[in-house]
This record gives C-alpha cells, sequence and structure tokens, in this order.
C-alpha cells in the first residue's frame, strides 16, 4: 500500500516568517494530495488540496507544490501568525480501489512565535 | 450546510467491554470513513462505507466493524475492548463515489480502562 513520510515532525518559527512541509509517497498512482490543519482538541480541517495533474495551487498565504516525478509535495505558509500554530497533516489517495481512504504522513508540530 | 457530527464525543469503558460509535455525514455525502488518532501511530484508516457497503477495509482486528443506514449515518463498533483501543476516532464524509475530498467530525475520544 501507499506510505507517506513527512518531515519534520516539529517546527518553529517567529511570526512572520515562512515555514515548509515536506512530504514523499510511495505509490505512483495517488492523484490527491490533501493538507490537514488540527488545532488541539479540534478536528482536522482541510486547508488546501492539489491533485495530480496541477503542479502548484496557492491560497492566500498557503500554498502547495507537487512534484509527481520525485514523488514529493510540500506544503508552505507564509507571513506565519500565532494562529498558525497547530498540528499539519500531509495525506495522498488515488482514485482506484482505494478510493474513499486517505494515507497520512505523522504530522508536523508548526509554533510560530510572536 | 452543518458539518459532519459524531456522538458521543467522550466515552469511558472497560477492557472487555464493546462500544458503538455514531457517525452523520454533511448533508448530501454518502461516503463515511472511519480513522483511529493515536500518538503512537498517528492517523490510521479502519474502513469506508459508500451506499451501505463497505468498500474499503484498513489493517485492523476483526473487532473492529462498521455498518451505514440508508440516510448515509453511520456506526462502527468494537468489541472485547483493549487498553491499546484507546484513541480518538474520527469519521470524514465525502460528496460523492469520484469525489476524493474529505470533511471531518470532531471525533470521539475512547479511554479503555
Amino acid at each position: 500500500g501507499e506510505n507517506v513520510e513527512q518531515h519534520p515532525s516539529t517546527l518553529s518559527v517567529q511570526e512572520g516568517d515562512s515555514a515548509v512541509i515536506k512530504c514523499t509517497y510511495s505509490d505512483s498512482a495517488s492523484n490527491y494530495f490533501p493538507w490537514y490543519k488540527q488545532e488541539l482538541g479540534k478536528r482536522p480541517q482541510l486547508i488546501i488540496d492539489i491533485r495530480s495533474n496541477v503542479g502548484e495551487k496557492k491560497d492566500q498565504r498557503i500554498a502547495v507544490t507537487l512534484n509527481k516525478t520525485a514523488k514529493h509535495f510540500s506544503l508552505h505558509i507564509t507571513e506565519t501568525q500565532p494562529e498558525d500554530s497547530a498540528v499539519y497533516f500531509c495525506a495522498a489517495s488515488s482514485r482506484g480501489s482505494t478510493l474513499g481512504r486517505l494515507y497520512f504522513g505523522r504530522g508536523t508540530q508548526l509554533t510560530v512565535w510572536p | 450546510k452543518a458539518g459532519v457530527t459524531q456522538t458521543p464525543r467522550y466515552l469511558i469503558k472497560t477492557r472487555g467491554q464493546q462500544v458503538t460509535l455514531s457517525c452523520s455525514p454533511i448533508s448530501g455525502h454518502r461516503s463515511v470513513s472511519w480513522y483511529q488518532q493515536t500518538p503512537g501511530q498517528g492517523l490510521q484508516f479502519l474502513f469506508e462505507y459508500f451506499s451501505e457497503t463497505q468498500r474499503n477495509k484498513g489493517n485492523f482486528p476483526g473487532r473492529f466493524s462498521g455498518r451505514q443506514f440508508s440516510n448515509s449515518r453511520s456506526e462502527m463498533n468494537v468489541s472485547t475492548l483493549e487498553l491499546g483501543d484507546s484513541a480518538l476516532y474520527l469519521c470524514a464524509s465525502r460528496d460523492t463515489g469520484i469525489q476524493e475530498t474529505q470533511y471531518f467530525g470532531p471525533g470521539t475520544r475512547l479511554l479503555v480502562l
């Protein structure tokens, strides 16, 4: 099955700096890559997603890039704010027989210091 | 639309008991997936139901089971609880059979003593 690796596991940045979280996947059939933000005690919230026919997607301060050849994708957060502090999860899925199953990375605890 | 809801939100059980968790998807969503979240193992897929049929199953023992009703509401059941079953159980709903985007509920936190 699919294996998603996520790095780093913890990330501390100063307010206003950028943060980058990287994930790799193993199954070339994976074609959908969402990112979730989970604040303490809350549900995972979808913040951005990308499909394999797109190399980059941006939504205000958040962007995701995908390199299908290298099988990696990254989350970029610019102008970080204290409210960006949370655990971020990357995930992958495919439209094959495992549609409906998300394979998650282990998460990145992002701390933004004011 | 209202989001995904789960009941109960918190549950304390003892070893050997069984538990049933409930998930109501976003209105119109026909797919419900269940995940177990623990500090040690992260987010792991349990199973997915679509139109009352189980379509995918993760690598969990048979003690973990589920079902889906005609209104798309889903339940998962864990029998013969073990200490290691203590976790946050999340369900997520998806719009159609081919839409990938999943929206999560708040979860049920299960503590097994």
